[in-house]
């Protein structure tokens, strides 16, 4: 079974430029996270779709993050002007039907993202 | 309320265990515990739900206190494959949104 794929694996801006990231979950999950893991802390949830619709995006920074899920598939998350504290691990995960909270996360590798 | 994780960090010999602990300030509606080596993708061990139920995962294991609103891993005779850092979860009675520790570093050594 394919994991979740996420790329770039790598992305190097400087500040006030702007930077997309995409996934693609698991073949059939109908729920899609996206993180932000900042170096030595827990994973931080950005957004949260259920299908492609928006379940949770209360702590999404919506002045400059956007994202997108267009069929209920793959995902697109963007940040536009990026700022040096939005230097951090993006990580996308996904699950089978996300009714249950209490269900397994597949994540991706992440993107490394620096701004400088 | 993010759940607080102790030991932040600890090292081992090959063959010791370790005990990890996540405590939170509010009533546990279940724990859920992860594992990320450097550089990769964190990977789920378990889930438990209230009720005070006890997980086994190969040497892995974890319980949880509802009373104490405490989970507790256990990793038994450490690997060097146990390496990385673990994460635990924690989804409360009011708020159903899964919230992250910060973590706990742990190094086997040989």
């Amino acid at each position: 079974e394919a994991g979740v794929a996420q790329s770039p694996r790598y992305k190097i801006i400087e500040k006030r430029q702007s930077v997309a990231f995409w996934c693609n979950p698991i073949s059939g999950h109908a729920t899609l996270y996206w993180y932000q893991q900042i170096l030595g802390q827990g994973p931080k949830l950005l957004i949260q779709f259920q299908n492609n619709g928006v379940v949770d995006d209360s702590q999404l920074p919506k002045d400059r993050f956007s994202a997108e899920r267009l069929k209920g598939v793959d995902s697109t998350l963007k940040i536009q002007p990026a700022k040096l504290e939005d230097s951090a691990v993006y990580l996308c995960a996904s699950s089978d039907n996300g009714y249950s909270t209490n269900e397994k996360l597949f994540f991706g590798s992440g993107t490394q993202l620096s701004v400088l | 309320q993010q759940p607080v994780q102790s030991p932040q960090a600890v090292i081992l010999r090959e063959g010791e265990d370790a005990v990890i602990n996540c405590s939170s300030s509010k009533a546990l509606y279940s724990v859920h515990w992860y594992r990320q080596k450097h550089g990769e993708a964190p990977v789920f061990l378990m889930i438990l739900l209230k009720g005070g139920e006890q997980k086994g995962h190969d040497k892995i294991s974890a319980s949880f206190n509802e009373k104490k609103q405490q989970s507790s891993l256990y990793l038994t005779a450490s690997q060097l494959s146990y390496s990385g850092t673990y994460f635990c979860g924690t989804i409360t009675d009011s708020n159903y949104q899964l919230i992250w520790g910060a973590g706990t570093k742990l190094i086997i050594k040989p």
